[in-house]
């Protein structure tokens, strides 16, 4: 199994440019997670699916950002308008179901917004 | 409120030594704790997940327990090597599929 897959692993962009961020989960899993990671906050969720629907995205910090999942095998994370203070890494996780419930992180994307 | 807490935050020792990182959660009807290793600039590797039933967890030099009773996990790493240097976290699944990480803890170990 290849793991959790992210796109790209690298983005550099503008203030005010539209970023998106993709992951492709493990297959068979059902559940997907977005987090971000920055040194002050450390690990934070922002949002994730069950079966490809949205759950919980009380952890999205503004209307700026928004995911989707249109199947089971892709999700997109895309922040428009960027600012800077989105500077982070972006970590997608994948887990099955059932117990025991472990979860799978992908690699990462490194986002900085200048 | 649920919590996840590594103290110390960041711990160097020399080669060899066999070491302790400490995990505490406020609130003991869990569901899972899991260990990860974050190296600089990489994702996170999943190292030992303990079920709630479970006690403790082993793979190589790593041994994870786990007492809900007091809230707390160990990660015990036997005959630490310089690769073994990372950041640890500490990760716990309650009810609501979210898994709530503590700060971590950096490991140096020194050749």
């Amino acid at each position: 199994d290849a793991g959790v897959i992210q796109s790209p692993r690298h983005e550099v962009t503008e203030m005010g440019q539209e970023v998106t961020l993709r992951c492709k989960p493990i297959s068979g899993h059902d559940y997907l997670f977005w987090y971000r990671q920055t040194m002050m906050r450390g690990l934070e969720l922002l949002i994730y699916f069950n079966n490809n629907v949205p759950i919980d995205d009380s952890g999205m910090p503004e209307d700026r950002f928004s995911a989707k999942m249109p199947n089971a095998s892709f999700s997109t994370l895309k922040i428009q308008p960027s600012e800077p203070r989105d500077s982070a890494v972006y970590f997608c996780a994948s887990r099955k179901a059932g117990p025991p419930y472990e979860q799978y992180f992908g690699p990462g994307t490194r986002l900085t917004v200048t | 409120k649920q919590e996840v807490t590594q103290i110390p935050a960041a711990l160097s020792v020399p080669e060899g030594e066999n070491l302790v990182l400490n995990c505490s959660f406020t609130d003991s009807a869990i569901y899972n704790l899991q260990w990860f290793r974050q190296d600089p600039g990489k994702g996170l590797t999943s190292l030992l997940l303990i079920q709630s039933s479970q006690r403790e967890q082993t793979s190589g030099r790593l041994n994870a327990s786990l007492d809900k009773s007091s809230g707390r996990s160990t990660l015990y790493i036997a005959a630490s090597q310089p690769g073994d240097s990372a950041t640890y976290l500490c990760a716990v699944l309650w009810a609501g599929n979210m898994l709530t990480f503590g700060g971590g803890t950096r490991l140096m170990v020194k050749p």
